[in-house]
């Protein structure tokens, strides 16, 4: 089975940090997708990325596809109560797509 | 343009019976799959559909079934249905199979009781 690993599994911090989660594959990606999904609602797409080395930006959220896309990260800047969640990484296409990460569930508190 | 559409939201049933669950995808895609959420395995992958033909399917026992019509609508069906089976049941939809993007529903939460 090929499984995208996310890290850390947990996290708690308060508002105002910064924070960085990874997610990692023993295989290449074509493209790869992060969602955030909070309790009982469905996933919801932040970002989709394709190319090596890609980096995207979504207000606070800095996106980063890594050069041999087998990996990519996501950074949370000045973190804020409205970012708690569950933060998904999933492979979309390509070989042994539909994977999803194992999960970071990110605590915000004010 | 709306979302893709899953119904119903909740649904409890009680062990052994059936249950199917639907899902319309957003106008103009053509693909989609269906996932099983529960806390201690996270998201499965249950199967895919495109025009009408399962392309994929994960590792789940033949009690979990799908089909998709020509308007591209999906329905997943689970037979004798087990205490294990209470989940949240999502599915997604993308234009193709080759789509890069693939844009989710808010899920089915099924209890088996």
């Amino acid at each position: 089975t090929q499984l995208l690993e996310q890290s850390p599994q947990f996290l708690s911090i308060q508002e105002g940090e910064n924070l960085t989660v990874y997610c990692n594959s023993s295989s290449v990606f074509s493209s790869l997708q992060w969602y955030r999904q909070e309790p009982g609602e469905g996933p919801v797409l932040l970002v989709t990325v394709v190319t090596g080395g890609e980096v995207k930006k979504l207000k606070r959220l800095t996106f980063q596809f890594g050069d041999a896309r087998k990996d990519s990260s996501l950074h949370i800047t000045a973190a804020q109560p409205g970012d708690t969640g569950l933060y998904l990484c999933f492979r979309a296409s390509g070989t042994y797509k539909y994977i999803f990460g194992t999960g970071t569930r990110l605590k915000v508190l004010a | 343009k709306a979302g893709v559409t899953q119904t119903p939201r909740y649904l409890i049933k009680t062990r052994g019976q059936q249950v199917t669950l639907s899902c319309s995808p957003i106008s103009g895609h053509r693909s989609v799959s269906w996932y099983q959420q529960t806390p201690g395995q996270g998201l499965q992958f249950l199967f895919e559909y495109f025009s009408e033909t399962q392309r994929n399917k994960g590792n789940f026992p033949g009690r979990f079934s799908g089909r998709q019509f020509s308007n591209s609508r999906s329905e997943m069906n689970v037979s004798t249905l087990e205490l294990g089976d209470s989940a949240l049941y999502l599915c997604a939809s993308s234009l193709d199979p080759t789509g890069l993007e693939a844009f989710f529903g808010q899920g089915t939460r099924l209890t088996v009781v």
